[in-house]
Protein backbone atom coordinates (compact mmCIF):
# COMPACT_ATOMS: atom_id res chain seq x y z
CA UNK A 1 0.00 0.00 0.00
CA UNK A 2 1.75 3.07 -1.01
CA UNK A 3 2.02 5.63 1.02
CA UNK A 4 2.96 8.66 -1.80
CA UNK A 5 1.70 8.17 -5.18
CA UNK A 6 3.10 10.25 -7.69
CA UNK A 7 1.64 10.15 -11.67
CA UNK A 8 3.16 9.30 -14.03
CA UNK A 9 6.57 8.18 -13.41
CA UNK A 10 8.23 9.60 -16.88
CA UNK A 11 6.80 11.97 -19.47
CA UNK A 12 8.79 13.24 -22.61
CA UNK A 13 7.22 15.89 -23.99
CA UNK A 14 7.93 18.53 -26.87
CA UNK A 15 9.00 21.75 -25.46
CA UNK A 16 6.02 24.27 -25.77
CA UNK A 17 3.44 21.23 -24.61
CA UNK A 18 1.37 21.65 -20.97
CA UNK A 19 1.58 18.89 -18.82
CA UNK A 20 0.69 17.37 -15.14
CA UNK A 21 1.51 15.50 -12.77
CA UNK A 22 -0.66 14.07 -9.93
CA UNK A 23 -0.31 13.02 -6.30
CA UNK A 24 -1.80 11.33 -3.45
CA UNK A 25 -0.65 10.54 -0.10
CA UNK A 26 -2.77 7.96 2.22
CA UNK A 27 -0.96 8.43 5.90
CA UNK A 28 -3.50 11.28 6.47
CA UNK A 29 -0.92 13.94 6.67
CA UNK A 30 -1.94 17.65 6.56
CA UNK A 31 0.71 19.11 4.94
CA UNK A 32 2.10 18.24 0.89
CA UNK A 33 5.23 19.85 -0.56
CA UNK A 34 6.37 19.38 -4.26
CA UNK A 35 10.46 19.41 -4.51
CA UNK A 36 12.26 19.62 -7.93
CA UNK A 37 15.76 17.69 -8.31
CA UNK A 38 17.77 18.58 -11.28
CA UNK A 39 20.85 16.95 -13.03
CA UNK A 40 22.96 17.78 -9.91
CA UNK A 41 20.79 16.20 -7.64
CA UNK A 42 20.12 19.36 -5.57
CA UNK A 43 16.37 19.26 -4.36
CA UNK A 44 14.58 22.76 -4.72
CA UNK A 45 11.18 23.10 -3.06
CA UNK A 46 8.43 24.32 -5.01
CA UNK A 47 5.02 24.80 -2.92
CA UNK A 48 3.36 23.19 -0.24
CA UNK A 49 0.41 23.16 0.60
CA UNK A 50 -1.25 22.42 4.20
CA UNK A 51 -4.55 21.55 5.02
CA UNK A 52 -5.51 22.72 0.70
CA UNK A 53 -3.87 26.13 1.83
CA UNK A 54 -1.21 27.44 -0.27
CA UNK A 55 1.58 27.93 2.46
CA UNK A 56 5.07 28.21 0.59
CA UNK A 57 5.46 29.19 -3.08
CA UNK A 58 9.25 29.69 -3.56
CA UNK A 59 10.94 31.72 -6.99
CA UNK A 60 9.01 29.73 -9.23
CA UNK A 61 8.30 30.60 -13.04
CA UNK A 62 4.13 31.29 -13.33
CA UNK A 63 3.78 28.85 -15.66
CA UNK A 64 3.96 26.37 -12.63
CA UNK A 65 0.84 26.24 -10.87
CA UNK A 66 -0.26 24.01 -7.72
CA UNK A 67 -3.35 22.63 -6.94
CA UNK A 68 -4.57 20.61 -3.97
CA UNK A 69 -8.34 19.88 -3.93
CA UNK A 70 -8.21 18.16 -0.46
CA UNK A 71 -5.27 17.59 2.16
CA UNK A 72 -4.43 13.82 0.81
CA UNK A 73 -3.86 15.13 -3.06
CA UNK A 74 -1.75 18.12 -4.88
CA UNK A 75 -1.23 18.45 -8.64
CA UNK A 76 1.41 20.11 -10.59
CA UNK A 77 0.61 21.76 -13.96
CA UNK A 78 3.11 23.15 -15.93
CA UNK A 79 2.13 24.92 -19.24
CA UNK A 80 4.87 26.03 -22.22
CA UNK A 81 7.41 23.74 -21.16
CA UNK A 82 11.02 24.72 -21.47
CA UNK A 83 13.97 22.49 -21.65
CA UNK A 84 14.96 23.80 -18.30
CA UNK A 85 12.19 22.01 -16.82
CA UNK A 86 13.57 18.54 -17.38
CA UNK A 87 13.92 17.57 -13.88
CA UNK A 88 12.48 14.82 -11.11
CA UNK A 89 10.14 16.10 -9.64
CA UNK A 90 8.85 14.72 -6.38
CA UNK A 91 5.96 15.33 -3.91
CA UNK A 92 6.24 14.74 -0.35
CA UNK A 93 4.33 14.80 2.36
CA UNK A 94 4.13 15.11 6.61
CA UNK A 95 2.54 16.08 9.34
CA UNK A 96 3.31 19.59 10.62
CA UNK A 97 3.57 19.19 14.30
CA UNK A 98 3.56 22.54 15.65
CA UNK A 99 5.46 25.83 13.90
CA UNK A 100 8.48 24.06 13.79
CA UNK A 101 7.36 21.59 11.69
CA UNK A 102 9.55 18.40 13.25
CA UNK A 103 7.58 15.76 11.90
CA UNK A 104 9.54 13.78 8.68
CA UNK A 105 9.03 13.67 5.41
CA UNK A 106 7.27 11.19 3.25
CA UNK A 107 8.77 11.50 -0.55
CA UNK A 108 6.53 9.66 -3.38
CA UNK A 109 8.86 7.66 -5.97
CA UNK A 110 9.31 10.55 -8.28
CA UNK A 111 8.26 12.02 -11.78
CA UNK A 112 11.01 12.24 -14.30
CA UNK A 113 10.26 14.87 -16.70
CA UNK A 114 12.38 15.09 -20.25
CA UNK A 115 11.47 17.82 -22.71
CA UNK A 116 12.70 17.99 -25.67
CA UNK B 1 18.81 29.78 3.14
CA UNK B 2 20.43 26.52 1.75
CA UNK B 3 22.40 24.41 4.35
CA UNK B 4 26.11 23.53 3.84
CA UNK B 5 27.34 19.85 3.44
CA UNK B 6 30.62 18.50 3.68
CA UNK B 7 32.72 16.63 1.85
CA UNK B 8 30.66 16.38 -0.90
CA UNK B 9 31.73 13.14 -1.83
CA UNK B 10 33.06 9.99 0.00
CA UNK B 11 34.43 6.70 -0.61
CA UNK B 12 34.85 3.72 1.85
CA UNK B 13 35.55 0.32 1.57
CA UNK B 14 32.92 -1.87 3.81
CA UNK B 15 33.21 -1.65 7.65
CA UNK B 16 35.19 1.59 7.05
CA UNK B 17 33.33 5.02 8.73
CA UNK B 18 32.73 8.37 7.94
CA UNK B 19 30.99 11.61 8.81
CA UNK B 20 29.04 13.95 7.12
CA UNK B 21 28.62 17.40 8.32
CA UNK B 22 26.33 20.07 7.67
CA UNK B 23 26.28 23.51 8.63
CA UNK B 24 23.65 26.55 8.49
CA UNK B 25 24.18 30.50 8.36
CA UNK B 26 21.54 30.88 10.47
CA UNK B 27 19.79 29.66 14.01
CA UNK B 28 18.54 26.15 13.98
CA UNK B 29 16.02 24.73 16.39
CA UNK B 30 15.97 21.05 14.08
CA UNK B 31 18.26 18.99 11.40
CA UNK B 32 16.64 16.20 9.56
CA UNK B 33 19.26 13.76 7.33
CA UNK B 34 17.86 11.38 4.67
CA UNK B 35 19.70 8.99 2.16
CA UNK B 36 18.37 8.95 -1.28
CA UNK B 37 19.99 5.72 -3.30
CA UNK B 38 20.29 6.12 -7.04
CA UNK B 39 16.69 6.28 -8.91
CA UNK B 40 15.16 6.46 -5.71
CA UNK B 41 13.29 8.89 -3.45
CA UNK B 42 14.84 10.31 -0.48
CA UNK B 43 13.89 8.24 2.58
CA UNK B 44 14.02 9.20 6.38
CA UNK B 45 16.75 8.91 8.53
CA UNK B 46 16.66 11.17 11.49
CA UNK B 47 15.68 14.16 13.18
CA UNK B 48 17.71 16.13 15.61
CA UNK B 49 15.99 18.69 17.96
CA UNK B 50 17.22 21.79 19.76
CA UNK B 51 17.95 20.36 23.21
CA UNK B 52 19.14 17.31 22.09
CA UNK B 53 16.66 15.02 21.32
CA UNK B 54 16.75 12.49 18.78
CA UNK B 55 14.13 10.36 16.20
CA UNK B 56 15.60 8.39 14.11
CA UNK B 57 14.95 4.59 12.69
CA UNK B 58 17.79 2.77 11.99
CA UNK B 59 21.65 2.53 13.25
CA UNK B 60 22.74 5.63 12.09
CA UNK B 61 23.81 8.34 14.72
CA UNK B 62 24.20 11.86 15.10
CA UNK B 63 25.08 15.14 16.43
CA UNK B 64 23.78 18.53 16.96
CA UNK B 65 25.32 21.59 17.79
CA UNK B 66 23.12 24.66 18.14
CA UNK B 67 25.57 27.33 19.33
CA UNK B 68 27.61 26.42 16.01
CA UNK B 69 24.65 25.96 14.21
CA UNK B 70 26.13 22.27 12.48
CA UNK B 71 25.00 18.86 12.74
CA UNK B 72 27.25 15.77 12.00
CA UNK B 73 25.98 12.37 10.88
CA UNK B 74 27.96 9.09 11.78
CA UNK B 75 28.10 5.96 9.80
CA UNK B 76 29.99 3.57 11.23
CA UNK B 77 31.00 0.17 10.28
CA UNK B 78 29.04 1.16 6.96
CA UNK B 79 27.74 -1.45 5.05
CA UNK B 80 27.35 -2.10 1.36
CA UNK B 81 23.72 -0.46 1.50
CA UNK B 82 24.89 2.78 2.98
CA UNK B 83 26.04 3.60 -0.20
CA UNK B 84 23.58 6.71 -1.35
CA UNK B 85 23.43 10.65 -1.30
CA UNK B 86 23.11 12.03 1.93
CA UNK B 87 21.09 15.41 2.68
CA UNK B 88 20.74 17.73 5.63
CA UNK B 89 17.30 19.46 5.71
CA UNK B 90 16.72 22.78 8.01
CA UNK B 91 13.47 24.30 8.72
CA UNK B 92 12.96 27.38 7.08
CA UNK B 93 12.58 30.84 9.06
CA UNK B 94 9.87 32.73 7.68
CA UNK B 95 7.65 29.92 5.56
CA UNK B 96 5.96 27.60 8.18
CA UNK B 97 6.82 23.74 6.73
CA UNK B 98 9.60 24.86 4.41
CA UNK B 99 12.48 22.41 4.88
CA UNK B 100 15.60 23.24 2.98
CA UNK B 101 18.04 20.42 1.92
CA UNK B 102 21.46 20.57 1.53
CA UNK B 103 23.60 19.97 -1.66
CA UNK B 104 24.41 16.75 -1.26
CA UNK B 105 27.10 14.11 0.17
CA UNK B 106 27.54 11.58 -2.25
CA UNK B 107 28.72 7.79 -0.07
CA UNK B 108 30.23 5.39 -1.90
CA UNK B 109 30.81 1.81 -0.25
CA UNK B 110 32.68 -0.74 -1.84
CA UNK B 111 32.93 -4.41 -0.84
Amino acid sequence: DTAVSQTPKYLVTQMGNDKSIKCEQNLGHDTMYWYKQDSKKFLKIMFSYNNKELIINETVPNRFSPKSPDKAHLNLHINSLELGDSAVYFCASRQMTGRTGTGELFFGEGSRLTVL
Amino acid sequence: QQPVQSPQAVILREGEDAVINCSSSKALYSVHWYRQKHGEAPVFLMILLKGGEQKGHEKISASFNEKKQQSSLYLTASQLSYSGTYFCGTPGGISYGKLTFGQGTILTVHP
